[in-house]
């Protein structure tokens, strides 16, 4: 495996489920990012750790939660999501804080 | 609130001409530029970077930034179908969070 890795690809969850987002990256890098995108808006940061520190919380919702359990590993858990969560949800990896971001090629996510 | 602004395109040029993109950033604290590529249904993929005004050619691609303006720009020379995606423009300080544009439509037509 190289590069950045997230699985699943697809997603559909009802309001109510409790589901996993996964992210794993190949890159030997210290610091990896959550973002979401929907239609027509600008990529959203929702989360960054950094050397395994969570460094940013961009006022996510707290149905959103966030775990590094490793500088290779993130993971975004999902519950009681709202219709409007409904987006890309992007998985991102780097050397440092820089912006030179390697991206996953993301988890498509339907909430019903 | 730091912004960076695109314009949503589409953007249409013919096989062979001069693509021009262009990004307008509000925090004159930014040091650090980049443009990411991202074709339909795929994630963005880093292209260029830049950090100091003027310009940075890469091949077919040349970034431009001019800090004073708060401006930066991607050029694509001899425009190909193959180009044909949404750009992506990124702002930001090292060690901080990084702000996106919306992005801008790039239809090369053969």
């Amino acid at each position: 495996e190289t590069g950045v890795t997230q699985t699943p690809r697809h997603l559909v969850m009802g309001m109510t489920n409790k589901k996993s987002l996964k992210c794993e990256q190949h890159l030997g890098h210290n610091a990896m990012y959550w973002y979401k995108q929907s239609a027509k808006k600008p990529l959203e940061l929702m989360f960054v750790y950094s050397l395994e520190e969570r460094v940013e919380n961009n006022s996510v919702p707290s149905r959103f939660s966030p775990e590094c359990p490793n500088s290779s590993h993130l993971f975004l858990h999902l519950h009681t999501l709202q219709p409007e969560d409904s987006a890309l949800y992007l998985c991102a990896s780097s050397q440092g804080m820089t912006g030179e971001l390697f991206f996953g090629e993301g988890s498509r996510l339907t909430v019903l | 609130q730091k912004e960076v602004e695109q314009n949503s395109g589409p953007l249409s040029v013919p096989e062979g001409a001069i693509a021009s993109l262009n990004c307008t950033y509000s925090d004159r604290g930014s040091q650090s530029f980049f443009w990411y590529r991202q074709y339909s249904g795929k994630s963005p993929e880093l292209i260029m970077f830049i950090y100091s005004n003027g310009d940075k050619e890469d091949g077919r691609f040349t970034a431009q930034l001019n800090k004073a303006s708060q401006y930066v720009s991607l050029l694509i020379r001899d425009s190909q179908p193959s180009d044909s995606a949404t750009y992506l423009c990124a702002a930001g300080v090292y060690g901080q969070n990084f702000v996106f544009g919306p992005g801008t439509r790039l239809s090369v037509l053969p």
